[in-house]
């Protein structure tokens, strides 16, 4: 079945330095993809999300592009705050619309 | 965009005791609703769909008699954890889906409900 596989955390970084979280997946299809975030005591937020094959999502300045060929959509960004100290999950929506999930990355920022 | 609330927000009960949890969609009207469970350090467990007006679907190992799930409107959705024991204690989170015109369909989350069972 279809699954996905998220980069073990946590990910301990200081302020301002680059962030990559990897996520890649397997699915029959072209199954549509997406980053949700968990901030402390906060319920799940879709962070960004990327329907087909080479599009890019992207939003408070993290970045993920469908990678087909590789089936990944890494998360990345340039300058991590420690605002962004949170949990991030991959996720793919399977043909029934359920969410698979990854087990979760969880990201610490240091000042 | 869409808001979903679910109360209470945190409970601790008695084993034994049954706990309800309501899943309400704000400002939309979400013909499917989501159950997780989220085990501590780990992903989001889907426990079932409810659909309004019909039975939810459960996942495989979910207790159907143990976890009981009324989805009564467009905009409500209820788990129940009938006879709760310590082991079901878990952060439990519902989502609903706003039918959109972009060829999926978003599942929007509750804050989720921290059940603790004595």
């Amino acid at each position: 079945g279809d699954s996905v596989t998220q980069m073990e955390g946590p990910v301990t970084l200081s302020e301002e330095a680059f962030l990559t979280i990897n996520c890649t997946y397997t699915a029959t299809g072209y199954p549509s993809l997406f980053w949700y975030v968990q901030y402390p005591g906060e319920g799940l937020q879709l962070l960004l999300k990327a329907t087909k094959a080479d599009d890019k999502g992207s939003n408070k300045g993290f970045e993920a592009t469908y990678r087909k060929e590789t089936t990944s959509f890494h998360l990345e960004k340039g300058s991590v705050q420690v605002s962004d100290s949170a949990v991030y999950f991959c996720a793919l929506m399977d043909s029934n619309y359920q969410l698979i999930w990854g087990a979760g990355t969880k990201l610490i920022i240091k000042p | 965009g869409a808001v979903v609330s679910q109360h209470p927000s945190r409970v601790i009960c008695k084993s034994g005791t049954s706990v309800k949890i309501e899943c309400r969609s704000l400002d939309f009207q979400a013909t499917t609703m989501f159950w997780y469970r989220q085990f501590p350090k780990k992903s989001l467990m889907l426990m079932a769909t409810s659909n309004e007006g019909s039975k939810a679907t459960y996942e495989q190992g979910v207790e159907k008699d143990k976890f009981l799930i009324n989805h009564a409107s467009l905009t409500l959705s209820t788990l129940t954890v009938t006879s709760a024991h310590p082991e079901d204690s878990s952060f439990y989170i519902c989502s609903a889906i706003e039918p959109g015109t972009s060829g999926y369909n978003e599942q929007f989350f509750g804050p989720g409900t921290r059940l603790t069972v004595l």
